[in-house]
């Protein structure tokens, strides 16, 4: 599996738009890029997934440039429940298990 | 459609006893997956269960097993509980055609005194 790097935390106010990158240089051909979220004391929960551009749905957006080096997770306008520990994943989707890194804690203020 | 569930949501256990949990996927859902959370080592996967055989496992010592019943249902058993054990034990199901999008359940609470 191709190791992240992702921020260990990140502040931000409510309304604003929070950008979080990972860097996963040794991504493979076969590899898709996964965020999931987590607030404390409960499982985590899928956000969004892509292989290459930008993939948008009701919750976020994910851009991947050409090279899929990096990826960034942006999350519009964010609110005072937005705060939690966001995941990057990498991985063949022949894998059979997610790889959690730390992820990075985001903290929305008002 | 009702979520992951597992139970029970808390348990206490003394060093040395062993413990089940149980997991129901989402309906429908034949892939179940098992993660051990804890605040020193994260989130670290247990093993993998499809159509009743387990597909993948992690870096767990033999105290840990599961399985996987015809409806789905699923269970995890450890024993020889030692201190370490304490955490947080996570359920997630998938269709199995999308692994990477997996349903997380509430998780149990486990605390070995």
């Amino acid at each position: 599996l191709a190791k992240t790097t992702q921020p260990i935390s990140m502040d931000s106010y409510e309304g604003q738009e929070v950008n979080i990158t990972c860097s996963h240089n040794n991504i493979a051909t076969n590899d898709y890029i996964t965020w999931y979220q987590q607030f404390p004391s409960q499982g985590p929960r899928f956000i969004i997934q892509g292989y290459k551009t930008k993939v948008t749905n009701e919750v976020a957006s994910l851009f991947i440039p050409a090279d899929r080096k990096s990826s960034t997770l942006s999350l519009p306008r964010v609110s005072l429940s937005d705060t939690a520990v966001y995941y990057c994943l990498v991985g063949d989707e022949d894998d059979y298990k997610l790889s959690f890194g730390a992820g990075t804690t985001v903290t929305v203020r008002a | 459609k009702a979520g992951v569930t597992q139970t029970p949501r808390y348990l206490i256990k003394t060093r040395g006893q062993q413990v089940t949990l149980s997991c129901s996927p989402i309906s429908g859902h034949r892939s179940v997956s098992w993660y051990q959370q804890t605040p020193g080592q994260g989130l670290q996967f247990l093993f993998e269960y499809f159509s009743e055989t387990q597909r993948n496992k992690g870096n767990f010592p033999g105290r840990f097993s599961g399985r996987q019943f015809s409806n789905s249902r699923s269970e995890m058993n450890v024993s020889t509980l030692e201190l370490g054990d304490s955490a947080l034990y996570l359920c997630a199901s998938s269709s199995g055609l999308e692994r990477y999008e997996q349903y997380f359940g509430p998780g149990t609470r486990l605390t070995v005194t």
